[in-house]
């Protein structure tokens, strides 16, 4: 059974620092991995979709790898600001080698950043 | 503008009372999806349907039943059943084979036993 794992559960940097948010799934027969925003009360944002066949997604500051050989997939997030405070989620298709089908996600990371 | 539209935003339910909680989306997706999220938890999968008239059960889907009787939406109706119904639910869809697109989520529903 796939399994989702973010690390840290949580994280404070003052603005301006570069930091890694880290997620690792137990399959790596993935079709797919997306990472996603949540601010408290909300519902989810999708920030970026990686491919398996791909290595990267960039969009803005933000920057996500995806290792499927290891499990692991990195969201680098540059330049950080306050506003980048909420907690990021990352999902994995629940059945190996699906495109249509349901999400697992991992628990987050919840991301506060220091003006 | 398109999206998916939960309510009530709060929901205030009785001990032993069945709620139902409403999900639409006018996004033409074909797929949709509930999942229960608990502080300090990730989400849970309850149910979800990929097209009309069917659907399956989730990792969590004891208390809970939904519909799809038609294409833009997919209720959720949490019975008696529930023993532990406090939580944030949340809605979302997506295109038949989503991969290129990924998913669009609704702004939750959190229901509180009184």
């Amino acid at each position: 059974k796939q399994e989702v794992t973010q690390i840290p559960a949580a994280l404070s940097v003052p603005e301006g620092e570069n930091l890694v948010l880290n997620c690792s799934f137990t399959d790596s027969a993935i079709y797919n991995l997306q990472w996603f925003r949540q601010d408290p009360g909300k519902g989810l944002t999708s920030l970026l979709l990686i491919q398996s066949s791909q290595r990267e997604q960039t969009s803005g500051r933000l920057n996500a790898s995806l290792d499927k050989s290891s499990g692991r997939s990195t969201l680098y997030i540059a330049a950080s600001q306050p506003g980048d405070s909420a907690t990021y989620l990352c999902a994995v298709p629940r059945s190996a080698n699906q495109a249509g089908t349901a999400l697992i996600f991992g628990k987050g990371t919840t991301l506060s950043v220091s003006s | 503008d398109g999206g998916i539209t939960q309510s009530p935003k709060y929901l205030f339910r009785k001990e032993g009372q069945n709620v139902t909680l409403s999900c639409e989306q006018n996004l033409n997706h074909d797929a949709m999806y509930w999942y229960r999220q608990d502080p300090g938890q990730g989400l849970r999968l309850i149910y979800y349907s990929q097209i009309v008239n069917d659907f399956q059960k989730g990792d969590i889907a004891e208390g809970y039943s939904v519909s799809r009787e038609k294409k833009e939406s997919f209720p959720l109706t949490v019975t008696s059943a529930q023993k532990n119904p406090t939580a944030f639910y949340l809605c979302a869809s997506s295109i038949q084979g989503w991969a290129n697109y990924g998913y669009t989520f609704g702004s939750g529903t959190r229901l509180t036993v009184v």
